[in-house]
């Protein structure tokens, strides 16, 4: 089946600090899509990437859309601790009917 | 709110019993979808609905599980004869079917908060 890789698993930052995580596939996507969850809730879509190549940004979150169409990117500015949760890509399987997830990378900020 | 909807929240059972979550979608969506989560992993795919048509199921864990979707509005999801392999999270989500001029748009999924099931 459809995979999705990312990295890093977890991260334990300083408020203040950027943080970057990536996503990889085996397959092309034409879509990336990256989401947060925050604990006890569903995940709230943050990005949407329809291009490759494509930079995307949404507050201080940016997200790239690899040229290769198996890979996403997303970067975090100037963290602070609400943007502690775990960050999932996601990307359409067969035919664009079946979003497929990641196994999140989960980010701890420290005040 | 016109966020989509999931009831209950939390729900404990006993192994053996059925148990059925409630979905109520974005109304201007007519595609929705069951997601599985357990512990540290992401969402996995169950089964997804367009206006009243099941048009995958495949992906359910197992006879005991169903969903159905009789008016094309809301949807349930049953489980049969529950295992403690069962518990997890339950997610729905609705979305926008493929659009002409903008058939990506069917990716974009708005999720509920979640049926949580614990079984013992």
């Amino acid at each position: 089946g459809q995979q999705l890789n990312q990295s890093p698993q977890s991260m334990f930052i300083q408020e203040g600090e950027d943080v970057s995580m990536n996503c990889t596939s085996s397959s092309i996507f034409n879509t990336w899509l990256w989401y947060k969850q925050d604990p006890g809730e569903g995940p709230v879509l943050l990005i949407a990437l329809y291009k490759a190549g494509e930079l995307t940004s949404n507050g201080r979150l940016t997200a790239q859309f690899g040229i290769t169409r198996k890979d996403s990117f997303l970067n975090i500015s100037a963290s602070i601790p609400s943007d502690v949760g775990i960050y999932f890509c996601a990307g359409p399987y067969n035919a664009g009917n079946m979003l497929t997830f990641g196994g999140g990378t989960r980010l701890m900020v420290k005040p | 709110d016109t966020g989509v909807s999931q009831d209950p929240r939390h729900k404990i059972t006993k192994r053996g019993q059925n148990v059925t979550f409630r979905c109520d979608p974005i109304s201007e969506h007519n595609r929705l979808y069951w997601y599985r989560q357990t512990l540290g992993q992401g969402p996995e795919f169950l089964t997804y609905f367009q206006n009243e048509a099941q048009l995958e199921k495949s992906r359910l864990l197992s006879d005991r599980f169903s969903a159905e979707r009789p008016k094309g509005s809301f949807s349930t999801l049953e489980i049969q004869r529950t295992e403690q392999g069962d518990s997890a999270m339950y997610l729905c989500a609705s979305s926008f079917p493929p659009l002409a001029g903008f058939p990506s748009g069917a990716n974009v999924l708005t999720f509920g908060a979640g049926s949580r099931l614990t079984v013992l």
